[in-house]
């Protein structure tokens, strides 16, 4: 089956820092990708959702200047949390879908644990 | 606006013991329905989906699931669960307008030896 990967699997930074998350597809074309953010023993909550080459549509009530979302490509899309601080710190999980059918099956990236110090 | 209601936050259950997981979504059009499992520190997988024709829709690992539209809801069954099955389990709906996927709060199925 399709496959998304996500780089890095975790990682920890001080705040005020910066930090890109990245999502690709490895064997099929994303047309659309989808940033979801998990806090612990809670669900998904959708943050954006971009397409390729053009600008992502942000979700209400998240910060569009913090979290910079690029898809440059049909195969990897990025997150950049700007400015992090430790009310940030969460698991950052990415899907893809490929034809661009809203029937198509999203598969899931294994997520981001970010951890803002 | 459409939402998703997962009736029980956690469901214990001994092993080879039947499971349901309830699933109750409200929407003003048509909707695609999911259900996923999440193992701990990973991504979610989808189970089955539902998105027209036969309301019994068999998925992987023995699940299966029933979409009732006049009760508005989309049980995940398995007859005979085992401990491997221990996971975080969500029902998500979609709408035929477009991407937007809204995720039930989850439930943790918890099999017991």
């Amino acid at each position: 089956g399709a496959v998304v990967s996500q780089h890095p699997s975790w990682v920890i930074c001080k705040s005020g820092t910066s930090v890109k998350i990245e999502c690709r597809s490895l064997d099929f074309q994303a047309t659309t990708m989808f940033w979801y953010r998990q806090f612990p023993k809670q669900s998904l909550m959708l943050m954006a959702t971009s397409n390729e080459g053009s600008k992502a549509t942000y979700e209400q009530g998240v910060e569009k200047d913090k979290f910079l979302i690029n898809h440059a490509s049909l195969t990897l899309s990025t997150l950049t949390v700007t400015s992090a601080h430790p009310e940030d710190s969460s698991f950052y999980i990415c899907s893809a879908i490929g034809s661009g059918s809203p029937t198509d099956t999203q598969y899931f990236g294994p997520g981001t644990r970010l951890t803002v110090l | 606006a459409q939402s998703v209601t997962q009736l029980d936050s956690q469901v214990p259950v001994f092993e080879e013991a039947p499971v349901e997981l309830r699933c109750n979504y409200s929407s003003s059009v048509s909707v695609y329905l999911f259900w996923y499992v999440q193992y701990p520190n990973q991504g979610l997988q989808l189970l089955l989906k539902y998105l027209s024709g036969s309301t019994l829709v068999k998925g992987i690992n023995g699940f299966e699931a029933e979409f009732n539209k006049s009760q508005t809801s989309f049980h995940l069954r398995k007859p005979s669960v085992h401990i491997s099955d221990t996971a975080e389990y969500f029902c998500a709906v979609s709408d035929g307008g477009g991407f937007k996927t809204i995720f039930g709060a989850g439930t943790r199925l918890f099999v017991k030896a």
